[in-house]
């Protein structure tokens, strides 16, 4: 069965250092794979996405992530944070395998950014 | 600018009444979904719909109903019948049938309150 695991519900760093938020998935089939960001009260929007191209994506406000198959990964990093980083953020696996919609949501990681 | 629009940003019920939870898009997308996002728990699926006059049942529909009558709209009903409608509703939608190489575009959410 499809699943992916944030592995930190909370994530703390201060300004300027970098940032690490680690995703874990299972997959039996080649999966599609997204990181969004969640505003406090705001809809989600998508940082980047994996669809069995090149391994490292680059998305939008300086953030990546590398597909690492091996290690059933796909963590998402940024060199240096900002203030307006903090937000919530999900993981999300896709393939056949999913809900009916073939997504699963991780729980969610919780980004906060120390002045 | 394209995008979609969910109203009202918030909403209060009674026990007992129904209430509808506005989703427009023009994007001209095909499919369009209704997720609901409790503390903790990420995003689960309530209904989608591929195509106008069509909707399916996601994870979680017990309690919900939908309509599909045009394109551009995903009303969603929360019933009665639904036991503990508290939570912040998300409605999104995606490009092409199959969402999984393309993610979704989110709506700015409505968090419905029972009082």
């Amino acid at each position: 069965a499809q699943s992916v695991t944030q592995l930190d519900s909370h994530v703390s760093v201060s300004e300027g250092t970098p940032v690490l938020l680690r995703c874990n998935y299972s997959s039996s089939y080649s999966p599609s794979l997204f990181w969004y960001v969640q505003h406090p009260n705001k809809g989600l929007q998508l940082l980047l996405k994996y669809t069995s191209a090149a391994t490292l994506v680059k998305g939008i406000n300086g953030f990546e992530a590398e597909f690492k198959k091996s290690e059933t990964s796909f963590h998402l990093t940024k060199p240096s944070a900002h203030m307006s980083d903090a937000a919530e953020y999900f993981c999300v696996v896709s393939d056949r395998e999913g809900g009916a919609d073939g997504l699963t949501f991780g729980k969610g990681t919780h980004l906060i950014i120390q002045p | 600018d394209g995008g979609i629009t969910q109203s009202p940003k918030y909403l209060f019920r009674k026990e007992g009444q129904n209430v509808t939870l506005s989703c427009e898009q023009n994007l001209n997308h095909d499919a369009m979904y209704w997720y609901r996002q409790d503390p903790g728990q990420g995003l689960r699926l309530i209904y989608y719909s591929q195509i106008v006059n069509d909707f399916q049942k996601g994870d979680i529909a017990e309690g919900y109903s939908v309509s599909r009558e045009k394109k551009e709209s995903f009303p969603l009903t929360v019933t009665s019948a639904q036991k503990n409608p508290t939570a912040f509703y998300l409605c999104a939608s995606s490009m092409f049938l199959d969402p999984t190489n393309y993610g979704y575009t989110f709506g700015s959410g409505t968090r419905l309150t029972v009082v």
